[in-house]
């Protein structure tokens, strides 16, 4: 039974780039959920999204940062023209029926 | 919103000492409550839970307590390891929410 999976582990863009991160949730799990984690710091919450739906953004930045989970496929958390305050390490989560988050391995983003 | 405040934010201690690491939460409706470790690098790998409808909870040589009056819980860490050396996370879920607020994380190291 594969974990949260999430790709790619480690991306590098350019001031000004796009960045797509992606996340397949554990079998049989419908709940996802994406945090950031800058150096030395703890995770933030960003968003939670069920298929198709996103149920609390509250944590999103209100520019550049979207995020989906369409009813095939990953959930895609999506950063456009970022800047060097975008490294981190970008996490998902996943659950079922109860509230039990395991997490992914993450993304770490580096912005040169 | 919810806040999640973490002591100490490093810990140091002897081979087969306990470790004790404490978390206060602002919402009286949060109710539940995961404890996180993460060694460098990698994922944030759950330890231990405990709902608000329970007062402790133990597993082998790791306990949780909770105290919904005064709105805080503890880690205990009992005959202690050099691998239980991590960064160590308690959370809360904010009532209402499947969101996970973070505290600030304890750096446990663990001295031979």
């Amino acid at each position: 039974n594969a974990g949260v999976m999430q790709n790619p582990r480690h991306l590098v863009r350019r001031r000004g780039q796009e960045a797509r991160l992606r996340c397949s949730p554990m079998k049989g799990h419908s709940h996802v959920y994406w945090y950031r984690q800058l150096p030395e710091e703890g995770l933030k919450f960003m968003v939670y999204l069920q298929k198709e739906n996103i149920i609390d953004e509250s944590g999103m930045p209100k520019e550049r940062f979207s995020a989906e989970f369409p009813k095939e496929g990953p959930s895609i958390l999506r950063i456009q023209q970022v800047v060097r305050g975008d490294s981190a390490a970008y996490f998902c989560a996943s659950s079922g029926s109860e509230e039990t988050q395991y997490f992914g391995p993450g993304t770490r983003l580096l912005v040169l | 919103g919810e806040n999640v405040e973490q002591h100490p934010s490093t810990l140091s201690v002897q081979e087969g000492d306990s470790a004790v690491i404490k978390c206060t939460y602002s919402d009286s409706a949060s109710n539940y409550f995961p404890w996180y470790k993460q060694e460098l690098g990698k994922r944030p790998q759950l330890i231990i839970d405990i709902r608000s409808n329970v007062g402790e909870k133990k597993d082998q040589r790791i306990a949780v307590t909770l105290n919904k009056t005064a709105k805080h819980f503890s880690l205990h860490i009992t005959e202690t390891q050099p691998e239980d050396s991590a960064v160590y996370f308690c959370a809360a879920t904010p009532g209402g929410a499947q969101k996970l607020v973070f505290g600030q994380g304890t750096r446990l190291t663990i001295n031979p």
